[in-house]
């Protein structure tokens, strides 16, 4: 009963590296989403992705790029981190419209 | 467009009380309408939703919901707290029109007096 595996689950990184962070449902759903949770803010959409083949820009998409590998993965990448990108991240999959959200366990980054 | 507004950062009740979260929606069209609870250090987990069915929706761990069209809220409760009710707590609202993105509040986090 996996759901939705994010990793890694911790990194630090320095100011300007790169990284990806890797996320799998097993639940075959069509949609998938990147957010990150800030203190204060809630969580924020990066980018999502509909169906297999699409994505879209969310509320904050700047300084992040995303690439759907195939329905089951959906990737997050930092080309140059920023302190400002020091947040927990946070994949999440649903199927129908209505249906709710299963959001992973979460990555948290820290940039310095 | 919609978004979503939480009265209250931190709610803190006795164990044994009632829980109230509160939450108002702004949606040009019919909502769908969620509550979600995040642990410590871990993912968030659905606790109920509104998908335009009965207005009072009973979800997991006792809380419940109910969906007032003429008040745009959809506060959260459950007649008595525990302990391990203690947790952070999103409402969130999507509409089928906006292709399944959830927007989501900033938060309540609810502790429970001993």
């Amino acid at each position: 009963n996996a759901g939705v595996t994010q990793t890694p689950k911790f990194q630090v990184l320095k100011t300007g590296q790169s990284m990806t962070l890797q996320c799998a449902q097993d639940m075959n759903h069509n949609s998938m989403y990147w957010y990150r949770q800030d203190p204060g803010m809630g969580l924020r959409l990066i980018y999502y992705s509909a169906s297999e083949g699409t994505t879209d820009k969310g509320e904050v998409p700047n300084g992040y790029n995303v690439s759907r590998l195939n329905k089951r993965e959906f990737s997050l990448r930092l080309e140059s981190a920023a302190p400002s990108q020091t947040s927990v991240y946070f994949c999440a999959s649903s199927d129908l419209t209505g249906g709710g959200y299963t959001f992973g366990s979460g990555t948290r980054l820290t940039v310095v | 467009a919609q978004s979503v507004t939480q009265l209250g950062s931190h709610v803190s009740v006795s164990e044994g009380a009632l829980v109230l979260l509160r939450c108002n929606y702004s949606s040009s069209v019919p909502p769908y309408l969620f509550w979600y609870v995040q642990y410590p250090n871990q993912g968030l987990q659905l606790l109920l939703k509104y998908t335009s069915a009965a207005t009072l929706v009973k979800g997991i761990n006792g809380f419940e919901a109910e969906f007032k069209k003429s008040e745009t809220s959809f506060h959260l409760t459950k007649p008595s707290a525990h302990m391990s009710d203690a947790a952070e707590y999103f409402c969130a609202v999507t509409t089928y029109s906006s292709a399944s993105k959830i927007i989501f509040g900033s938060g309540t986090r609810l502790s429970i007096r001993p």
